[in-house]
C-alpha cells in the first residue's frame, strides 16, 4: 500500500520558472515531511523539512506548503537553476524525524537553460 | 568526514549466486537503516539497526534477505540466493540519533542476471 503519493513523475522547467512537485499522504499520524534531493550516482540527501503545525516553510528559493486538511503538501522551486536538475522525492513519518520514512516515487526534474 | 561508505559500487551476479553488500556509517552514529530503490516501488525502508540491534525488519521482501550489524562501524546485507528481481540500487543510511538527518551513502547498483 503505497501512502505517500507524488505527482509529476517528470517535470521539465524553463531556467527562472517556478517548479512545483505535489505529494499527498493518506496515514493522518504522519507529523514529519521532508524532502530529499537525488543527483545521478548519489544517495538522496535531505533539502527541506516541514512539521504540520506549520502551513509554509522557506528556505533560500526552496518553499514548503503544507495542507493538513487536505493531506497534501509541495515543494515549489523558484527561479529554478540548471544546477537543480535532480530527482525529488517526498516523504513522510510519524514520531517525527525519529520515525521510519515512507518516500514518494520521485519526480524528475529537468531544468532547461 | 568521509560520510557514509558502501561497497561495492557496482555488483553484477549470476541467478542463484550469493551476494553482500557493505556499509561503514558515519562515526557517531546510532542508527542504520538499509534502502532498497527500483522504478516500480521508488525508496523502500528495508530494515533499520539502533545501537547494532535490528529495530524494525518488516521491509525485508522474504528469507533470503538477511542484514547483520556486528560493531557500530560496519553492516552487511546479504542476498541468499539472488534472483533478478533483486536488482536495484541498495543503499545504506546513518543517523545521530533520534531527530537527526538521516545521510545517505551513495548506494551498490546490483545487477542479477
Amino acid at each position: 500500500q503505497q501512502q505517500v503519493k507524488q505527482s509529476p513523475q517528470s517535470l521539465i522547467v524553463q531556467k527562472g520558472g517556478i517548479s512545483i512537485i505535489n505529494c499527498a499522504y493518506e496515514n493522518t499520524a504522519f507529523d514529519y515531511f521532508p524532502w530529499y534531493q537525488q543527483f545521478p550516482g548519489k544517495g538522496p540527501a535531505l533539502l527541506i523539512a516541514i512539521r504540520p503545525d506549520v502551513s509554509e516553510k522557506k528556505e533560500g528559493r526552496f518553499t514548503i506548503s503544507f495542507n493538513k486538511s487536505a493531506k497534501q503538501f509541495s515543494l515549489h522551486i523558484m527561479d529554478s537553476q540548471p544546477g537543480d536538475s535532480a530527482t525529488y522525492f517526498c516523504a513522510a513519518s510519524k514520531g517525527g524525524s525519529q520515525g521510519n520514512l515512507i518516500f514518494g516515487k520521485g519526480t524528475k526534474l529537468s531544468v532547461k537553460p | 568526514d568521509a560520510g557514509v561508505i558502501q561497497s561495492p559500487r557496482h555488483e553484477v551476479t549470476e541467478m542463484g549466486q550469493e551476494v553482500t553488500l557493505r556499509c561503514k556509517p558515519i562515526s557517531g552514529h546510532n542508527s542504520l537503516f538499509w534502502y532498497r530503490q527500483t522504478m516500480m516501488r521508488g525508496l523502500e525502508l528495508l530494515i533499520y539497526f539502533n545501537n547494532n540491534v535490528p529495530i524494525d525488519d518488516s521491509g525485508m521482501p522474504e528469507d533470503r534477505f538477511s542484514a547483520k550489524m556486528p560493531n557500530a562501524s560496519f553492516s552487511t546485507l546479504k542476498i541468499q540466493p539472488s534472483e533478478p528481481r533483486d536488482s536495484a540500487v541498495y543503499f545504506c543510511a546513518s543517523r545521530k540519533g533520534p531527530g537527526d538527518e538521516q545521510y545517505f551513502g551513495p548506494g551498490t547498483r546490483l545487477t542479477v542476471t
